[in-house]
């Protein structure tokens, strides 16, 4: 089976505007969670999209915002970019079904994201 | 207070020679599971190994192991014959099973690996 796809892997914009980044699960897996990991802040869970419905949003502003498509494929926007959202951000997909570790997440190689 | 603790910013280990990664967690479901995953400098998060809550016995998979200590909220990360290419960041993590989060993990803040030739 292929891995989870992230698309672009590098992204250079500048401050104000806006970043569409997407994300192809593996095949059969229909949750697609997202977080972004910074030097200072660690990794954080930004959201969680399971059959095109949002199921959890992590402790962001909206300019940070989601959606999931019939094929489970993901996309995340950034609007009015900020230098502080400079970091990698992973996507990670998982079946979405169960529990335990039937739902482990595997994750996409990232986004590099550089706001100048 | 924090879902997920790793206290070793930094740990070093002799090639061939096994290490431990601590995790502690926290958490008053009834019902979790407990991640490693292993991150070199790409960037990608590969998963290692799982322990349920429920699971008695310690995971393992190939050269990876985990120390479960339920009643000291640890699960422990036990790398035999390191590598060179063991050197990366390890990260614990843990999804609570009942509470209404979905799919959400929570992450510690890792523990850079450097294996020593």
């Amino acid at each position: 089976k292929a891995g989870v796809t992230q698309t672009p892997r590098y992204l250079i914009k500048t401050r104000g505007q806006q970043v569409t980044l997407s994300c192809s699960p593996i095949s059969g897996h229909r949750s697609v969670s997202w977080y972004q990991q910074t030097p200072g802040q660690g990794l954080q869970f930004l959201f969680e999209y399971f059959s095109e419905t949002q199921r959890n949003k992590g402790n962001f502003p909206g300019r940070f915002s989601g959606r999931q498509f019939s094929n489970s494929r993901s996309e995340m926007n950034v609007s009015t970019l900020e230098l502080g959202d400079s970091a990698l951000y992973l996507c990670a997909s998982s079946p979405g079904f169960g529990g335990g570790g039937t739902d482990t997440q595997y994750f996409g190689p990232g986004t590099r994201l550089t706001v100048l | 207070a924090q879902k997920i603790t790793q206290t070793q910013p930094g740990m070093f280990v002799q090639e061939k020679e096994a290490v431990t990664l601590d995790c502690t967690y926290d958490t008053s479901d009834q019902s979790y599971g407990l991640f490693w995953y292993k991150q070199p400098s790409s960037g990608e998060m590969i998963f290692l190994i799982y322990q349920g809550y429920y699971d008695e016995q310690n995971a393992t998979e190939g050269r990876y192991s985990l120390n479960f200590q339920k009643a000291r909220k640890s699960a422990n990360l036990v790398i035999s014959a390191s590598q060179l290419g063991d050197s990366a960041m390890y990260f614990c993590a843990m999804r609570e099973l009942l509470s209404n989060t979905g799919n959400q993990f929570y992450f510690g803040t890792g523990t850079s690996l450097t294996v020593i030739p």
